[in-house]
């Protein structure tokens, strides 16, 4: 089955102390992406990647830090969180390059920081 | 930072309506327009992908039309049925940049 996995779906951490949220995808696709949804705001975009070790900041980079060393993952690592990251986070992938690169998202995961 | 509108921010419809809502973007270097619905506790899912002034696509009872030059899209839903209810977010596209509207939540009475 095509999918957008995340790892954890469910996230309660405290201030300063690292993570790392994994995002994969078994479509082959080149393109990924990373965004927070808060409420009363669209969603949007922390980082992108157009393909192996490509990435690009999107509208909210501050304070998170992005890889994309394989085709089908793409971590998300907050090296010292704080409760403003607290927020709806989701990973999404797509095909580069074809008329109907549509994005396929992951199933979120919910980050709360302490 | 590049500004997505959508209008209106909810609308309650009675089943059988039909009934639209309006996504405005900047159209200056702009990629495509894409529509997605969003149900709640789920994720969104991919409706349309545009890029063409004009453009028209069509999914059973929803459609999606385009004007690039003056920036807008429209996306109807034709006789609005219960399962239709969720948040419909419209993304403009610059290059693999998306940047996306607050939504339109839709909710259809029965």
């Amino acid at each position: 089955e095509a999918q957008v996995t995340q790892n954890p779906r469910y996230l309660i951490t405290v201030t300063g102390k690292k993570l790392t949220v994994t995002c994969s995808q078994n479509m082959n696709h080149e393109y990924m992406s990373w965004y927070r949804q808060d409420p009363g705001l669209g969603l949007r975009q922390i980082y992108y990647s157009m393909n192996v070790e490509v990435t690009d900041k999107g509208d909210v980079p501050e304070g998170y830090k992005v890889s994309r060393k394989e085709k089908r993952n793409f971590p998300l690592i907050l090296e010292s969180p704080s409760p403003n990251q607290t927020s709806l986070y989701f990973c999404a992938s797509s095909s580069a390059g074809t008329e109907t690169y549509e994005q396929y998202f992951g199933p979120g995961t919910r980050l709360t920081v302490t | 930072i590049l500004n997505v509108e959508q209008s209106p921010q909810s609308l309650h419809v009675q089943e059988g309506d039909s009934t639209n809502f309006t996504c405005s973007f900047p159209s200056s270097n702009f990629y495509a327009l894409h529509w997605y619905r969003w149900e709640t506790a789920k994720s969104p899912e991919a409706l349309f992908v545009m890029t063409l002034n004009g453009d028209e696509k069509k999914k059973g009872r929803i459609s999606a039309t385009l004007n690039t030059k003056e920036g807008y899209s429209y996306l109807y839903i034709k006789g609005s049925q219960p399962e239709d209810s969720a948040t419909y977010l419209c993304a403009s596209d610059y290059g693999q940049n998306f940047v996306f509207g607050p939504g339109t939540r839709l909710s259809v009475l029965p």
